[in-house]
Parts: C-alpha cells; structure tokens; sequence
C-alpha cells in the first residue's frame, strides 16, 4: 500500500539555520503530496500542498517541490525562527477516491535563540 | 468560520470501558474523517464518512470500535471495551468535497484518551 518516509527527528537548529527535512513516498498512481505542521498544545494545520509533479508549494518561508523522478518532497526553508519549532508530518492523498491522508511518523523541530 | 470541534479534550479510562468522542466539523463539509495517532506515529485513518454513509472503514477495528454520523453532520466515535493499546490521540478532520479529488483537509484538536 502507499506510504510515507520521513528523516528520523528530533532536529534541533539555531535561530537562522537553514532547515530541510527529507520525505520520500511510495504511492501507486499519482497522490497530491502535503505537509503537515502540529504546534505544541494545538492541533494539525495544513503548511503547504502540491498535487502535480514539479508544482512547489509554500507558505510561511516554506518550500517543497515534487519530485516525482526521486519520489520525494522534502521540505525547506532558508533561516528558521524559534516560533517554528513543531511536530512536522508528510503526507500523501490516497488517490483510490476516499482522498485519505496517509502521513509518516512526524519530524520534531526545536529552535533554539 | 468556526473550525473542527471535539470533546472531550481529555479522558482517562481504565481497560475494559468504554468511551465515546463527538465531532462536529466544519458546517457545509460533507467528508468526514477520524485518524488515530499513537505517541510517535503519524495520524492513521480510522473511517470516513461522506454525508452520512461510510465510504472506508478498512482500518477500523470493528469488533471494539463503531462510528456514526447522523443527518451527514456530527459524529460520534466509540470504544467499547478499551485496550491498553488505544491510548491515542483521536482526530477528526473534514473536507468540502463530496465526490473525487483532493482537497485540503481540517483538523479538530483532537482528544487524547489514556487507557490505565
């Protein structure tokens, strides 16, 4: 069945670091590809989406391109700040017509001043 | 626009009980979703509902687990009896869709249930 691997965390920065987190899928067909972000004490918001190979989506500083040759959409972004430290999901959309999210098993990022 | 509501928040079981979580999603949405998330793992979808119909309960462990949605708007998630292993955070998500392709889902904080 489809599935999603991410970069084992956690992953902890300096303020201004630049940040890639990798993610690479396994999926029959062609899924729409989305990250995930979980603040502490909050629940799961959407960060950004692609849903054709080669589109980038961003948001916020954010960035990931899919990369259907390599199966991938990791995400960056160029100078991280403290307020980004979170639980990072990627996630695919089954694309059998029930579009449910298959997500791997998160990424924690914590920002150091 | 209000977002994806649940409750409880919180709730503390001992094995063996049963337990029962509400979701009202985003008003207009006709998908509805419930994921499981273990400690350290990604969300795992549970059931989907589209209006008021099951569209995929493959991952639900029917001979404990049971969901509905009534009149296609809230829904209600029970466990019953309760196994060590369900101590999660169970999420509900909606989407506007109602029929093929993708679209963003949202989601409700969640309730984080302990089974003791």
């Amino acid at each position: 069945g489809d599935s999603v691997t991410q970069m084992e965390g956690p992953v902890t920065l300096s303020e201004e670091a630049f940040l890639t987190i990798n993610c690479t899928y396994t999926a029959t067909g062609y899924p729409s590809l989305f990250w995930y972000v979980q603040y502490p004490g909050e629940g799961l918001q959407l960060l950004l989406k692609a849903t054709k190979a080669d589109d980038k989506g961003s948001n916020k500083g954010f960035e990931a391109t899919y990369r259907k040759e390599t199966t991938s959409f990791h995400l960056e972004k160029g100078s991280v700040q403290v307020s980004d430290s979170a639980v990072y999901f990627c996630a695919l959309s089954d694309q059998g017509g029930s579009e449910k999210l298959v997500f791997g098993k998160g990424t924690k990022l914590t920002v150091n001043p | 626009e209000a977002g994806v509501a649940q409750s409880p928040r919180y709730k503390i079981i001992e094995k063996r009980q049963s337990v029962a979580f509400w979701c009202n999603p985003i008003s207009g949405h006709a998908t509805l979703y419930w994921y499981q998330q273990i400690l350290g793992q990604g969300p795992k979808l549970l059931i989907q509902f589209q209006n008021n119909g099951v569209v995929d309960d493959s991952q639900l462990p029917k001979d404990r687990f049971s969901a509905e949605r009534l009149k296609g708007v809230d829904s209600t998630l029970k466990i019953q009896p309760a196994k060590l292993e369900d101590s999660a955070v169970y999420l509900c998500a909606s989407n506007p869709l109602d029929g093929g392709g993708t679209d963003t889902q949202y989601f409700g904080p969640g309730t984080r249930l302990t089974v003791l």
